[in-house]
């Protein structure tokens, strides 16, 4: 079974831009959040969706957003870029999102803000 | 808010055992405890997840005591792709699947 993929793997953008990132769930899963990597914050969630809807929200300003499609595909979007948004930003996707399914990440696209 | 607490650093030599410990002090009811494996610019690695007791896979072993209150990760015979950083995160929200990263344990394995 191919596990989550993230698409595109790299991204340069400049200050004011914005940008949109994709995720495929692994085939069957229904969960799909989002998470950002960064050398001082470390990794922290930003946003969970199931079933077209977004269930929880990390702790982020509204620049960030996402969606997901009915086939469970999902897209994060960053708007007004700004330095400190250059991270590694990941997707991981779990069957039904509860609490025994694992979620497994995909490999994440790294994002550079010039 | 489930934070986790965990070494910041361990080295070990190629064959040896390495246990990694991790304190799970408001783990909730529901959550589950997993492993993740994390190399420099790559999405965490799933290694292993239990509830409670002992679990075993083909990579590693999972302790975790009857109280929940910590996990123990065990990599039997470690070898030099075995360096990483290895996380143990806790739950954001009860019943919800957002995970909280802490710094993570970076293993550094020597020949």
């Amino acid at each position: 079974k191919a596990g989550v993929t993230q698409t595109p793997r790299y991204l340069i953008k400049t200050r004011g831009q914005q940008v949109t990132l994709s995720c495929s769930p692994i085939s069957g899963h229904r969960s799909v959040s989002w998470y950002q990597q960064t050398p001082g914050q470390g990794l922290q969630f930003l946003f969970e969706y199931f079933s077209e809807t977004q269930r929880n929200k990390g702790n982020f300003p509204g620049r960030f957003s996402g969606r997901q499609f009915s086939n469970s595909r999902s897209e994060m979007n960053v708007s007004t870029l700004e330095l400190g948004d250059s991270a590694l930003y990941l997707c991981a996707s779990s069957l039904e999102g509860r609490p025994a399914d694992t979620q497994y990440f995909g490999p994440g696209t790294r994002l550079t803000v010039l | 808010l489930a934070k986790t607490t965990q070494p910041i650093s361990m080295d070990s030599y190629e064959g040896q055992e390495v246990n990694i410990t991790c304190s799970h002090n408001n783990i909730a009811t529901n959550d589950y405890i997993t492993w993740y494996q994390q190399f420099p610019s790559q999405g965490p690695r799933f290694i292993i997840q239990g509830y409670k007791t002992k679990v075993t896979n083909e990579v590693a072993s999972l302790f975790i005591p009857a109280d929940r209150k910590s996990s123990t990760l065990s990599l039997p015979r470690v070898s030099l792709s075995d360096t990483a950083v290895y996380y143990c995160p806790g739950e954001q929200d009860t019943g919800r699947r957002a995970l909280t990263f802490g710094s993570g344990t970076r293993l550094q394995v020597q020949p």
